[in-house]
C-alpha cells in the first residue's frame, strides 16, 4: 500500500509558470521528503522538511506541510523546461522507521 | 568514481534462472535499500539493509534473496525469476537511514522473457 499519493498524476504548464504538486498521506510521519526523476534516472532528493516544520524553501523550490490534513505541497516557482520531471514524495512511517515509503509520483511537463 | 552504482543496466533473462543485481556505494554509508518501481505502483521497497550482516523485509520480499557482507556492497538475487519481477530495479543508501534522505542509483532494467 502506499503511504503518499500525489496530486495531480500529471501536469503540463508553460515555462516561466508555477507549478504545484500535492501530496497526501495516512499516517503519522517525522519527515517527508520529495524526490525528482528525470526519464530512465534514478530518484534526485530535492528537499526534507520534519514534522514540526510547516514551510521550507530551497532556491525555486517551496514545500509546505500540513500535519493536521496530513498533507504537503510542492511548489516550483518560475518553471524551466529542465524542470520535467515526474516528483515524488516520500514519508518515513514513525513505527518503521528505517522504510520510506513513495508514492506514484506527478508527472510534470513543462512547455517552452 | 564516489557515488553509488548499479550493474547491469539491463539485463534479459528467462523465467526460471537466477539472476544477481549488483549495487555497489563508496560513501561508507550504513542503509542501503532496494526499490522496485512498476507503472501503476510507483516505488516499492524490497529489502534494506542497516549495516554489514543485517537485512530486513520491505514491503514485496517475495522471490528475492539479499545480502551484505560488506558495507559497500548489498546484491539483490532473484532465485528463480519470473515475468512479474519484470521491472525497474533502484539501489538507493542513506548515512543513517531513520530520517535522512535516500542516494539513488541509475537502476537496473530487468525483463524477464
Amino acid at each position: 500500500s502506499q503511504q503518499g499519493e500525489e496530486d495531480p498524476q500529471a501536469l503540463s504548464i508553460q515555462e516561466g509558470e508555477n507549478a504545484t504538486m500535492n501530496c497526501s498521506y495516512k499516517t503519522s510521519i517525522n519527515n517527508l521528503q520529495w524526490y525528482r526523476q528525470n526519464s530512465g534516472r534514478g530518484l534526485v532528493h530535492l528537499i526534507l522538511i520534519r514534522s514540526n516544520e510547516r514551510e521550507k524553501h530551497s532556491g525555486r523550490l517551496r514545500v509546505t506541510l500540513d500535519t493536521s490534513k496530513k498533507s504537503s505541497s510542492l511548489l516550483i516557482t518560475a518553471s524551466r523546461a529542465a524542470d520535467t520531471a515526474s516528483y515524488f514524495c516520500a514519508s518515513y512511517l514513525i513505527q518503521g522507521a528505517q522504510k520510506l515509503v513513495f508514492g506514484q509520483g506527478t508527472r510534470l511537463t513543462i512547455n517552452p | 568514481d564516489a557515488g553509488i552504482t548499479q550493474s547491469p543496466r539491463y539485463k534479459i533473462t528467462e523465467t526460471g534462472r537466477q539472476v544477481t543485481l549488483m549495487c555497489h556505494q563508496t560513501w561508507s554509508h550504513s542503509y542501503m535499500f532496494w526499490y522496485r518501481q512498476d507503472l501503476g505502483h510507483g516505488l516499492r521497497l524490497i529489502y534494506y539493509s542497516a549495516a554489514a550482516d543485517i537485512t530486513d523485509k520491505g514491503e514485496v520480499p517475495d522471490g528475492y534473496v539479499v545480502s551484505r557482507s560488506k558495507t559497500e556492497n548489498f546484491p539483490l538475487t532473484l532465485e528463480s525469476a519470473t515475468r512479474s519481477q519484470t521491472s525497474v530495479y533502484f539501489c538507493a543508501s542513506s548515512f543513517e537511514g531513520g530520517s535522512e534522505k535516500l542516494f539513488f542509483g541509475s537502476g537496473t532494467q530487468l525483463s524477464v522473457l
